[in-house]
């Protein structure tokens, strides 16, 4: 397998640009995470899949932040309108049986905004 | 709620071992403490993880008190290859009875030659 997949790996948008992000997870891993790594707070949870339902958005900063995923294997990070605080790199994570185990992450989108 | 605290960082020599410890006070009763790795540019990568007592795996040890509020990552023989950023990674139930991940904050590990 090829790992956990995002795209794009570098985006830079102007501010109150909608911005999209893409994760192709792990075949047959069942639970999906969205990070978020700044430098002042450090890698923050903000939402995770189960079976393609999401079961905790209490991470997402706010309502300008949605996630998807409308099958097993591809999910999205909307941003919309984008803010230069979102500037940050993005991570996608997926792991197989159970919420807390290996968790196999991928490269990350770095986003600026401008 | 559940809170990590590592030290910022750690100096080492190549071939020493290295203990890195993360203190986690509330953490989900029973769920697993688990350490991650994380070169520059890249996701975090799993080490190990651990429920109670000791785990040993082909490149760490994890020690874990009894109390649990509290767990070392251990690197026996260091070798520049490890200079990275260590995190800890633990479970916390609230009182809503909702589970969240919390990531520690990070241990920048040097290793000089």
């Amino acid at each position: 397998d090829a790992g956990v997949i995002q795209s794009p790996r570098h985006e830079v948008t102007e501010m109150g640009q909608e911005v999209t992000l893409r994760c192709k997870p792990i075949s047959g891993h069942d639970y999906l995470f969205w990070y978020r790594q700044t430098m002042m707070r450090g890698l923050e949870l903000l939402i995770y899949f189960n079976n393609n339902v999401p079961i905790d958005d209490s991470g997402m900063p706010e309502d300008r932040f949605s996630a998807k995923m409308p099958n097993a294997s591809f999910s999205t990070l909307k941003i919309q309108p984008s803010e230069p605080r979102d500037s940050a790199v993005y991570f996608c994570a997926s792991s197989r049986d159970r919420v807390n185990t290996e968790a196999f992450f991928g490269q990350g989108t770095r986003l600026t905004v401008v | 709620l559940a809170k990590t605290t590592q030290p910022i960082s750690m100096d080492s020599y190549e071939g020493q071992e290295v203990n890195i410890t993360c203190s986690h006070n509330n953490i989900a009763t029973n769920d697993y403490i688990t350490w991650y790795q994380q070169f520059p540019s890249q996701g975090p990568r799993f080490i190990i993880q651990g429920y109670k007592t000791k785990v040993t795996n082909e490149v760490a040890s994890l020690f874990i008190p009894a109390d649990r509020k509290s767990s070392t990552l251990s690197l026996p023989r260091v070798s520049l290859s490890d200079t990275a950023v260590y995190y800890c990674l633990v479970g916390d139930t609230r009182m809503d009875s909702s589970y969240k991940l919390i990531f520690g904050s990070g241990t920048r590990l040097l290793v000089r030659p």
